[in-house]
């Protein structure tokens, strides 16, 4: 398996608070997602990254920010964490946009209460 | 943009039967086309690809083909064993590069 872990596995959050989900590689692929998996929807792009500091939107991104300060570090972040974000969410690398093969790490359950 | 539509949404089948599920596509600039199978609480793994450059692509058992006329894409699982039993994903390239993937198969291989 490519060398990609997300933390935490689960986490369970009330209404309102900030939540933050991060994601490690160390394949030093360029390219890095986030996407939600919802029942009768596959998986949804998020946010992307395309290099350090270098972020763009995805098809469902209001709601959620993204940071990346290191090749290897992905952080996804609901500031205020809503029940509509109950899901699971993943993270993905890529050695290209779109081209390739993207790995996807475990996954992170995340409920909000 | 660009609308991933993929039928069935559950599929079950006896051992030893094949299984085809298509998908169809809206964006004609669409070039890559992956296929992932998801087990129950596990990531979504690859496990074909096809680009826009050819029409069928084989691997083992399972085969992707692709009309690009018709938009359309097909992925053909021979001689079904139960572990081939998980969640189907297609998904196409779109706009600039960004994947939009289909809502998913649940197949089902019965002994």
């Amino acid at each position: 398996d490519a060398g990609i872990t997300q933390s935490p596995r689960h986490k369970v959050t009330e209404t309102g608070t900030p939540v933050t989900l991060r994601c490690h590689q160390t394949e030093n692929h360029r390219y890095m997602y986030w996407y939600r998996q919802d029942p009768g929807h596959g998986l949804r792009l998020i946010h992307y990254s395309y290099g350090v500091k270098d972020t763009d939107k995805g098809e469902v991104s209001d709601g959620y920010s993204v940071s990346r300060s290191k090749t290897e570090d992905f952080l996804l972040t609901l500031e205020s964490a809503t029940s509509s974000q109950t899901s699971v969410y993943f993270c993905a690398i890529s050695q290209t946009h779109g081209e390739t093969e993207a790995f996807f790490g475990q996954g992170t359950r995340l409920t909000v209460v | 943009g660009e609308n991933v539509e993929q039928h069935p949404s559950t599929l079950s089948v006896q051992e030893g039967d094949s299984a085809v599920i298509k998908c169809t596509y809206s964006d004609s600039a669409s070039n890559y086309f992956p296929w992932y199978k998801q087990e129950l609480g596990k990531r979504p793994q690859l496990i074909i690809d096809i680009r826009s450059n050819v029409g069928e692509k084989k691997d083992q058992r399972i085969a992707v083909t692709l009309n690009k006329t018709a938009k359309h894409f097909s992925l053909h699982i021979t001689e079904t064993q139960p572990e081939d039993s998980a969640v189907y994903f297609c998904a196409a390239s779109y706009n600039n590069n960004d994947m939009r993937f289909g809502a998913g198969t649940r197949l089902t291989v019965k002994p």
